[in-house]
């Protein structure tokens, strides 16, 4: 297993404004990926995260708005840009290794409240 | 696309009384199924996993069947406890490793 860890937990923003969530492994990973949880829903995959080139965004993601980086094997950092109060919501990195397997381990989350 | 159905919650229980959420999914060809759990304020957690057809996870007193004959992977314990009240959600992996997520379900506990 992998323990996965975030900075910051939780922050308010002002609408506008940017905020980058760091996310770090404590042990080399071949994949990491970045989920959305919404207020009271399911987690939505934002984008996996490739070591040493761009980020693989899934429908309704843009690079834009939420530019990713992986410049190595344990860690990432996913920015929410000119935030508005729509971009609330609990951001997931998670981790893991590929083969027969494929579970993928969480951190503990970052909560934005943006107002 | 791939896609997880769960049973929509609250679920609410008396203490030792018996667990089912149900899970279903679509996926075009072999995936891996989990059920994680996300206890109050918390991140989530990897309850079991199954890899493949007829596999059964299991951990701490939960057990879920792989099914593909009914493509489903629905989750049990025998006798919950107070602090078993979190929010459960099935999921599924296949190509790339991207996890797709069900719903999720609240489950609440009474003493």
């Amino acid at each position: 297993s992998a323990v996965i860890s975030q900075k910051p937990s939780r922050d308010i923003c002002q609408r506008g404004t940017s905020l980058t969530i760091q996310c770090q492994v404590d042990s080399q990973v071949t994949m990491m990926f970045w989920y959305r949880q919404q207020p009271g829903q399911s987690l939505t995959l934002i984008a996996t995260a490739n070591q040493g080139s761009e980020a693989t965004y899934e429908s309704g993601f843009v690079i834009d708005k939420f530019p990713i980086s992986r410049p190595n094997l344990t860690f990432s950092t996913l920015t929410v840009s000119n935030m508005s109060p729509e971009d609330s919501s609990i951001y997931l990195c998670s981790a893991g290794t590929s083969g027969a397997s494929r579970e993928q381990f969480f951190g503990p989350g970052t909560r934005l409240t943006v107002l | 696309g791939n896609s997880v159905t769960q049973m929509e919650g609250p679920v609410t229980l008396s203490e030792e009384a018996f667990l089912t959420i149900n899970c279903t999914y679509t996926a075009t060809g072999y995936p891996s199924l989990f059920w994680y759990v996300q206890y109050p304020g918390e991140g989530l957690q990897l309850l079991l996993k199954a890899t493949k057809a007829d596999d059964k996870g299991s951990n701490k007193g939960f057990e879920a069947t792989y099914r593909k004959e009914t493509t489903s992977f629905h989750l049990e314990k025998g006798s919950v406890q107070v602090s078993d009240s979190a929010v459960y959600f099935c999921a599924l992996s296949e190509y790339g490793n991207k996890l797709v997520f069900g719903a999720g379900t609240i489950l609440r506990v009474k003493s």
